[in-house]
């Protein structure tokens, strides 16, 4: 119950298009989902974090699609720039708690953008 | 940069060795996480402590140990090791107390290598 599952694991993009990543989760106590980028060498860094209580979150070019019915969301980067080529993770917690920062993360997905 | 500190970059052991994984925090947070990256696992918690204490523990092996100092910073102590410890091993810090909670802050990692 604790898993979450990212889809693609790698994707192949033109700049300027549209990069959709899709995870779901199992855990119905799950309620903050971030999205964290990985550029190699580096640690994640947060990008952008959503919870169940509302449906979109967009924060630039990146927004964040959660359908809670279906334990599902979905991170769109539009305008996709070579300079956001880096690997993608989505995640899920528990707030509160011992909980607080035990982030359970998807396998990441690897994002090229083609110039 | 985010703030973490971690030392060493790389580290390259034998089997059975014993080695210690340091972290320096963000100034100011309290909190202070233990991942390990590999490629099989993905991204998985390891232990977190709060402020000296230890607060959560996740998927970590007996062989493996933290510990917070009073100056906050950290230290992951793997002992016994195999050749599937070799991982990147990362540290994150936060601060509970912020209403933007579970914002983690990556340090570089140590890159773990047993041969």
């Amino acid at each position: 119950q604790q898993q979450v599952k990212q889809s693609p694991q790698s994707l192949i993009v033109q700049k300027g298009g549209i990069s959709i990543i899709n995870c779901a989760y199992e855990n119905t106590a799950f309620d903050y989902f971030p999205w964290y980028q990985q550029f190699p060498g580096k640690g994640p860094a947060l990008l952008i974090a959503i919870r169940p209580d509302v449906s979109e979150k967009k924060e630039g070019r990146f927004t964040i699609s959660f359908n809670k019915s279906a334990k599902q969301f979905s991170l769109h980067i539009m305008d996709s720039q070579p300079g956001d080529s880096a690997t993608y993770f989505c995640a899920a917690s528990r707030t509160g708690g011992t909980s607080y920062g035990k982030l359970t993360f998807g396998q990441g997905t690897i994002l090229t953008v083609h110039p | 940069d985010s703030g973490v500190t971690q030392t060493p970059k790389h580290l390259i052991t034998a089997t059975g060795q014993r080695v210690t994984l340091r972290c320096s925090p963000r100034s100011g947070d309290l909190s202070v996480y233990w991942y390990q990256q590999s490629l099989d696992q993905g991204l998985q918690f390891l232990i977190q402590y709060y402020n000296g204490e230890e607060r959560a523990k996740g998927n970590i092996l007996e062989r493996f140990s933290a510990q917070q100092f009073p100056d906050l910073h950290s230290e992951l102590n793997l002992s016994s090791l195999e050749l599937g410890d070799s991982a990147l091993y990362f540290c994150a810090s936060g601060w509970e107390g912020s209403t933007t909670n579970e914002k983690l802050f990556f340090g570089s990692g140590t890159q773990l290598s047993v041969l």
